[in-house]
């Protein structure tokens, strides 16, 4: 069964442009979670969809966005990028959030 | 708010010692408690999973415990290799479909 795959695996983006980063989940996994990760911060959460709703959302600016589409699969969006954008963002997919969460490698967004 | 810390923020030890990494949550209230694994540069890899009903769980050299009441949960690794050499991370499950993580313990093995 194939991983979690999260495109692109890498971004350099200027300030004050957008990105959109893309998450598969496994197959047959419903819930898909985004997390931004800094050295400083750690791990943070960003929202959680589940059947193309999002239920929760983290404590961050309304320049972060996501959805998700009728195959499970996710996107979030970051508008008017900050230096301090520059994380490794990561997908999570699961049955359900009690079950055990698989990882995507991740997208490393620097942002000069 | 659920907080979750981890103790030691990194270690180091021989090959073949066993060792424990200790992670503390403040709201008792969760549905579970999971370890990670991650290497340098990449995504997290999950090692263990505690359902709030259960004490503990095993997989090959790894057991994990949990104390709801104490707020705190234990990854043990027996006869450490270098291999396992990485950043150990534990997360709590709580409500709102979210995981709140702690920083990780960064796991060195010296051969």
């Amino acid at each position: 069964k194939a991983g979690v795959t999260q495109t692109p695996r890498y971004l350099i983006k200027t300030r004050g442009q957008q990105v959109t980063l893309s998450c598969s989940p496994i197959s047959g996994h419903r819930s898909v979670s985004w997390y931004q990760q800094t050295p400083g911060q750690g791990l943070q959460f960003l929202f959680e969809y589940f059947s193309e709703t999002q239920r929760n959302k983290g404590n961050f600016p309304g320049r972060f966005s996501g959805r998700q589409f009728s195959n499970s699969r996710s996107e979030m969006n970051v508008s008017t990028l900050e230096l301090g954008d520059s994380a490794l963002y990561l997908c999570a997919s699961s049955l359900d959030p009690s079950d055990t969460q698989y990882f995507g490698p991740g997208t490393r967004l620097t942002v000069l | 708010k659920q907080e979750v810390t981890q103790i030691p923020a990194a270690l180091s030890v021989p090959e073949g010692e066993n060792l424990v990494l200790n992670c503390s949550f403040t709201d008792s209230a969760i549905y579970n408690l999971q370890w990670f694994r991650q290497d340098p540069g990449k995504g997290l890899t999950s090692l263990l999973l505690i359902q709030s009903s259960q004490r503990e769980q095993t997989s090959g050299r790894l057991n994990a415990s949990l104390d709801k009441s104490s707020g705190r949960s234990t990854l043990y690794i027996a006869a450490s290799q270098p291999g396992d050499s990485a950043t150990y991370l534990c997360a709590a499950g709580a409500g709102s479909y979210q995981l709140t993580f702690g920083k990780g313990t960064k796991l060195s093995v010296i051969p």
